[in-house]
């Protein structure tokens, strides 16, 4: 079974503070994906990893940045969380995209709350 | 760039037929698919169709594509409360999957 894990289910952190998001996949899948999910808004991509050391930004990665050392590992960094940050993060997983079906795993999710 | 729509909640019936639908802008993508997100839980693939199909059916799941108005929809039969859930839509451009604001179902005796 493909696992996608994230470091923790429930935040809660100050305005001001350096927030890191962890996120592990055991499938050696190259892509490495982090959405924020805000209701009425959808998923909405932060940043994207096609590689170790590769990153691709997505529709909103103000206020974000991203770390892949490694190839399982991909981290979403909030330098100084403000809390319009509030939200739910998710991760998510895929191999490279070839011409046949495509499909991405998710972690269960890191709700993380900005006070 | 590419914009998917649905609508935000439907409320059914347990045991009744639940339709929910979306709308994309402009797809190249080989896939579309349905993805379900379950309470406190991460998006799991639900069921897909391959775009030079018009319908695929999976137990009770019917997913109908029309190329030309660019619509997609699913139909979930008999309808049951461990359906409730946030379905989302998503097409596929490139190595990323562009997803709908996901419509919530809720299922009531």
């Amino acid at each position: 079974d493909v696992k996608v894990t994230q470091s923790s289910r429930y935040l809660v952190k100050r305005t001001g503070e350096k927030v890191f998001l962890e996120c592990v996949q055991d499938m050696d899948h190259e892509n490495m994906f982090w959405y924020r999910q805000d209701p009425g808004l959808g998923l909405r991509l932060i940043y994207f990893s096609y590689d170790v050391k590769m990153k691709e930004k997505g529709d909103i990665p103000e206020g974000y940045s991203v770390s892949r050392e490694k190839k399982e590992r991909f981290s979403l960094i909030l330098e100084s969380a403000s809390t319009n940050q509030t939200s739910m993060y998710l991760c998510a997983s895929s191999l490279r995209g070839g011409g046949g079906l495509y499909e991405q795993y998710f972690g269960p999710g890191t709700r993380l709350t900005v006070t | 760039g590419e914009d998917v729509e649905q609508s935000l909640f439907l409320s059914v019936r347990e045991g009744d037929s639940s339709v929910i639908n979306c709308t994309y802008t402009d797809s190249s993508s080989t896939y579309l698919y349905w993805y379900k997100q379950e309470p406190g839980a991460g998006l799991q693939l639900l069921t897909y169709i391959f775009s030079n199909m018009d319908m695929k059916q999976d137990q009770r799941l019917t997913v109908l594509l029309n190329k030309k108005d660019k619509h997609l929809s699913l139909r979930i039969a008999d309808t049951q409360t461990g359906d409730s859930a946030i379905y989302f839509c998503a097409v596929r451009n490139t190595d990323k999957l562009i997803f709908g604001t996901g419509t919530r179902l809720q299922v009531f005796p």
